[in-house]
């Protein structure tokens, strides 16, 4: 069965960075979008992105635009985001999400990583 | 930029109809989604492309959308169903786009 599995919980300092990743399986990886979406505490859903992992290309959400990066290795079937400049306000639940074939809505999802950025 | 509105809250008794809305100009161009998101859980579409029920998802979840507003609608609703629900659209020039949430409270 499609799984996404994320990386563990991450604590960081302001100002670091941080790298997240997202291991597919039960599907063929190259062939489907994967996003990104963040939810702070006892707040919304907050999409960052894709990359098709296909080709590579890469869709950033403007707020995000200048301190994110997605990147992948197909052959690990692996995404990854680098989150750069942190700030107490990136403190949230990282989701991986992939979008159903051909379609915008978010079929299979990981189990999301807690990213707590503090001093 | 395109704005999806959706109520904080909607409160509703044990078999009766709860109705969510997802405002947004022109919403009834665009394709919707609804997700379901109980605490400390991962969002579960539970209708997608306006209307279409993925599978798993119980009958009594159904999905319509028209003119300026989407509806996420819940029939003979179940302790069970309390959750944030979260309506979301592709916008070609913003990419993903997610409402606000709204928080279902069953009575």
């Amino acid at each position: 069965q499609v799984q996404l599995l994320q990386s563990a919980a991450e604590m960081k300092n302001p100002g670091a960075s941080v790298k997240l990743s997202c291991e597919a399986s039960g599907y063929t990886f190259t062939t489907y979008p994967v996003h990104w979406v963040r939810q702070a505490p006892g707040q919304g859903l907050e999409w960052m992105g894709w990359i098709y992992p296909g080709t590579g290309d890469t869709k950033y959400s403007q707020i995000f635009q200048a301190r994110v990066t997605f990147t992948r290795d197909t052959s690990a079937s692996t995404v990854y985001l680098d989150l750069t400049g942190l700030r107490s306000e990136d403190t949230a639940v990282y989701y991986c999400a992939r979008t159903s074939l051909g379609g915008t809505d978010f079929d299979h999802w990981g189990q999301g990583t807690l990213v707590t950025v503090s001093s | 930029s395109y704005v999806l509105t959706q109520p904080p809250s909607v409160s509703v008794a044990p078999e009766k109809t709860a109705m969510i809305t997802c405002g947004g100009n022109d919403i009834g161009s665009r394709s919707v989604h609804w997700y379901q998101q109980k605490p400390g859980q991962v969002p579960v579409v539970v209708i997608s492309n306006d209307s279409d029920r993925p599978s798993g998802i119980p009958e009594r979840f159904s999905g319509s959308n028209s003119g300026n507003t989407a509806t996420l609608t819940i029939s003979r609703v179940e302790a069970g169903d309390e959750a944030d629900y979260y309506c979301q659209v592709w916008d070609s020039s913003s990419g993903v786009l997610f409402g606000g949430g709204t928080k279902l409270t069953v009575l």
